[in-house]
């Protein structure tokens, strides 16, 4: 499974664009690349997931470079409620390999 | 609909005990899954049962746990003889038949296990 490295926190303000980038190198011909969103006391929920090029949802946008060794998930506009813990995951089918994520934090 | 089910919410126990942690998927979901998350950590993939195929158990940390799922529905993930170590939230997912490559995964509210 390809692994990834995204950074360990980032801080923003209400109303910002917040961009998390993730690199993963190692990525297979097959993989997707998907992000999850954790609240605490949550589980994870799933926000986009995609392969080349762009996604966009009416929560996030993932940028996929043509090489895909890394993605950026967008997030416009953040509020405070978009205060958790974001994770990136490279595979196809089967269980993933959740890192510790990116802690976001959004202050007014 | 309803999503996916763990119960106990929260479970206290002491060293040396055994415990058994329920997990009821999504209805007609094929595939299961068990993560642990440890205090301010990622989440740690366990195992991995998909249909009638033998499960994946490659995340498992040592002998003292096991799961089963039973009926291709509900699973048990058991931890015999507890440790200290095995303080944890233990969270259960799982997701269905999509055109896709990869499959969503519903994660349920865990079960936060305490060892004394």
């Amino acid at each position: 499974l390809a692994k990834t490295t995204q950074p360990i926190s980032m801080d923003s303000y209400e109303g910002q664009e917040v961009n998390i980038t993730c690199s993963h190198n190692n990525i297979a011909t097959n993989d997707y690349i998907t992000w999850y969103q954790q609240f605490p006391s949550q589980g994870p929920r799933f926000i986009i997931q995609g392969y080349k090029t762009k996604v966009t949802n009416e929560v996030a946008s993932l940028f996929i470079p043509a090489d895909r060794k890394s993605s950026t998930l967008s997030l416009p506009r953040v509020s405070l409620s978009d205060t958790a813990v974001y994770y990136c995951l490279v595979g196809a089918g089967t269980a993933l390999i959740f890192g510790k994520g990116t802690t976001l934090s959004v202050s007014s | 609909g309803a999503g996916v089910s763990q119960s106990p919410s929260n479970k206290v126990t002491e060293k040396g005990k055994d415990v058994e942690l329920r997990c009821d998927p999504i209805s007609g979901h094929t595939a299961l899954y068990w993560y642990r998350q440890s205090l301010g950590q990622g989440l740690e993939f366990l195992i991995y049962f998909q249909g009638n195929s033998a499960p994946d158990k490659s995340g498992l940390p040592s002998d003292r746990f096991s799961a089963e799922r039973t009926g291709g529905s509900v699973s048990t993930l058991t931890i015999q003889r507890t440790q200290q170590e095995d303080s944890a939230v233990y969270l259960c997912a799982s997701s269905g038949r999509r055109k896709s490559a990869y499959n969503e995964q519903f994660f349920g509210p865990g079960t936060r296990l305490t060892v004394l």
